[in-house]
């Protein structure tokens, strides 16, 4: 079964804007990873956050977590067209068990 | 190898027909996954081996659906008799043991049945 819910489910935005990302799980996390797939094909991994932390930051991306909302946010900061992609966020249900949302498909226009 | 490895990368079925599917995980990791996704849609669950423990298969979406895992290496997602409804991308993830890792993922085998 499913576990993350992203959302929106498609964003669009101008470059240079900032795109914000919103997951929401239902049952208790060890961590939130956030993915990028291009075309389909294989998830690359951006950035994960623990249970323990609030917030992360890497290069243009920033994640926030809120356990008590059960929730987690991406903002990817001065956007860029190469930014556009769809984006996944994770959650660890049990020992290295991961299920992902649906995903938000964020175009980037230039 | 250096990544995950997938093959085939396209595969074309007759309906009704078996399809394999196979998964080369990066050396060393112990845990492995498959993932389902159709066009424009999210990933679903299918199964996760972990090591010597019995794997989680909560996600086949039937019986038709089978997977292993040899010597804790290479897994082989196995469909019997194909339906239309099978067609997606099936994409294999590997990690290390232990919790916090990131997975790795293929680029995936998209199946079309016709």
């Amino acid at each position: 079964s499913q576990q993350g819910e992203e959302d929106p489910q498609a964003l669009s935005i101008q470059e240079g804007e900032n795109a914000t990302m919103n997951c929401s799980y239902k049952t208790s996390i060890n961590n939130l990873q956030w993915y990028r797939q291009n075309s389909g094909r294989g998830l690359v991994h951006l950035i994960l956050i623990r249970s323990n932390e609030r917030e992360k930051h890497s290069g243009r991306l920033r994640v926030t977590l809120d356990t008590s909302k059960k929730s987690s946010s991406l903002l990817i900061t001065a956007s860029r067209a190469a930014d556009t992609a769809s984006y996944f966020c994770a959650t660890e249900k049990n020992n290295n068990d991961m299920r992902f949302g649906a995903g938000t498909r964020l175009t980037v226009k230039p | 190898g250096a990544g995950v490895s997938q093959s085939p990368s396209n595969k074309v079925t007759e309906k009704g027909k078996d399809v394999e599917l196979r998964c080369d995980p990066i050396s060393g990791h112990t845990a492995l996954y498959w993932y389902r996704q159709s066009l424009g849609q999210g990933l679903e669950f299918l199964i996760y081996f972990q090591g010597n423990s019995a794997p989680d298969k909560s996600g086949l979406p039937s019986d038709r659906f089978s997977a292993e895992r040899t010597g804790g290496s290479v897994s082989t997602l196995t469909i019997q008799r194909t339906q239309q409804e099978d067609s997606a991308v099936y994409l294999c993830a590997s990690s290390l043991h232990g919790r916090g890792n990131t997975i790795y993922f293929g680029e995936g085998s998209w199946l079309t049945v016709v």
